[in-house]
């Protein structure tokens, strides 16, 4: 049990469409992550929040947006979505921003047809 | 691109010690090796971690040569549950994405009964 958790857990959406994917983290962790995993390949960062702000961001184009609250929950949006888009999304967060590890949530797969 | 070489797929008996290899000849002084592992349709989850000295915790041991090219994760006593992809993963120690973690396609570890 990681103290992360997201919703939904499935998703089905239509090409074009906007999509909000959700994310609780343990109380205190005040940076989340978000990666993408296409089937059989490992996750790919998207980019990174720390303090409401974000401070990284992987090699995603910018419909991929994010928001950190300060009640340590999170948002992915992904705008004008594409059939490539289809994966699962990880939420993880840390404490702080060294070397604590990230602690993952069990994601929410995505399929857009 | 991922820093790090891993085999595919390792078998191990159950009950038996299982050990990881991971390669990473090019990791910085200032560069910790992680190890996470992801369970069929779950989260990756955090293992071990370490800088240059050998590290145990109640799940593993992490042996890291004393040049750090290279690594072993050890199970001490594999059951069936620890069937999984195991990521060996080499991290700065900065802040904002130089912390993010670049996933390869990690070793697929296969406990037989």
């Amino acid at each position: 049990e990681t103290g992360v958790t997201q919703s939904p857990t499935h998703l089905i959406k239509t090409r074009g469409q906007q999509v909000t994917l959700r994310c609780s983290s343990q109380s205190g962790h005040n940076t989340v992550s978000w990666y993408q995993q296409a089937l059989g390949q490992g996750p790919q960062f998207i980019f990174q929040y720390y303090r409401e702000e974000e401070n990284g961001r992987g090699n995603f184009p910018p419909r991929f947006s994010g928001l950190q609250f300060p009640n340590y929950s999170s948002e992915l949006n992904v705008n004008a979505l594409e059939l490539d888009d289809s994966a699962l999304y990880l939420c993880a967060s840390r404490l702080g921003q060294a070397n604590s590890p990230l602690h993952f949530g069990n994601g929410t797969r995505l399929t857009v047809t | 691109d991922a820093k790090t070489t891993q085999p595919p797929s390792m078998d191990c008996a159950e009950g038996r010690a299982a050990n990881l290899p991971c390669n990473h000849s090019t990791i910085s002084g200032n560069e910790y090796v992680y190890w996470y592992r992801q369970i069929h349709s779950q989260g990756p989850q955090y293992i071990i971690h370490g800088l240059k000295n050998n590290e145990t915790n109640e799940m593993a041991s992490l042996i890291i040569t004393e040049d750090r090219k290279s690594s072993t994760l050890i199970l001490p006593h594999a059951t069936l549950r620890d069937t999984a992809v195991y990521y060996c993963i080499v991290q700065a120690s900065g802040g904002g994405a130089t912390n993010k973690l670049i996933f390869g396609t990690g070793t697929l570890l296969a406990v037989q009964p």
